[in-house]
């Protein structure tokens, strides 16, 4: 039972372009949302998290936006460029502070 | 300097062996967390462990054990190897209590059992 999907496999932008990534989640006691971008043969990398209290984080190109009542979270990336190339992974966290993953979403950044 | 390093990078095994993966950290971070990426590409987690507590996945096998000699280091063994251990596994750090600031990832070791 998935309860974090990102139900995009790959997706693929033009360089300058913003890129929407998304992600729904079924448990509606997660309490925070963080996306974590990978570079092949590297670990995750914290990009930017979201509280269930907020509806909107911003940090420089990266946007988190979260919908509640549709329990959907999207990041938003403006203007998408080469470096953003990577895989997207959403993530969902308890009080418990366990994480619950998504599959992630590979980014194509096209020049 | 790396902030949590995992060795080795690669492993090549033979089904039925022991082995380990070391994982060390120089963050001052008090929790530590092994995740298993799988052929699908999904994130587990495995172990949370900070001085107090062991959280255990229900769903690892008991060949798979964390040891910790310190806050700074969680070791994972892994007794009489399978096919299906051949994953990706990454190591992670984060402070006591975190949420908002995730967590810091290792570069991860390609296990692949033969």
């Amino acid at each position: 039972d998935q309860q974090v999907k990102q139900n995009s496999p790959s997706l693929s932008v033009q360089e300058g372009r913003i890129s929407i990534l998304n992600c729904d989640y079924t448990n509606s006691m997660f309490d925070y949302f963080l996306w974590y971008k990978k570079y092949p043969a590297e670990g995750p990398t914290f990009l930017i998290s979201i509280s269930s209290i907020k509806d909107k984080n911003e940090d420089g190109r990266f946007t988190v936006f979260l919908n509640k009542s549709a329990k959907h979270l999207s990041l938003h990336i403006v203007p998408s460029q080469p470096g953003d190339s990577a895989v997207y992974f959403c993530a969902a966290g308890t009080s418990n502070y366990q994480l619950i993953w998504g599959a992630g979403t590979k980014l194509i950044i096209k020049p | 300097d790396t902030a949590v390093s995992q060795t080795p990078k690669y492993l090549v095994t033979q089904m039925g062996n022991d082995k380990s993966i070391k994982c060390e950290q120089n963050l001052g971070h008090d929790t530590m967390y092994w995740y298993k990426q799988d052929s699908k590409k999904f994130l587990k987690i495995m172990f949370s462990y900070n001085n107090k507590e062991l959280i255990i996945n229900e769903t690892v096998p008991n060949r798979f054990s964390p040891k910790s000699p310190d806050k700074a280091h969680l070791n994972l063994h892994i007794n009489s190897l399978e096919l299906g251990d051949s994953a990706v596994y990454f190591c992670a750090s984060s402070p006591l209590g975190t949420t908002l600031r995730g967590y810091t990832f290792g570069s991860g070791t390609r296990l692949t059992v033969v």
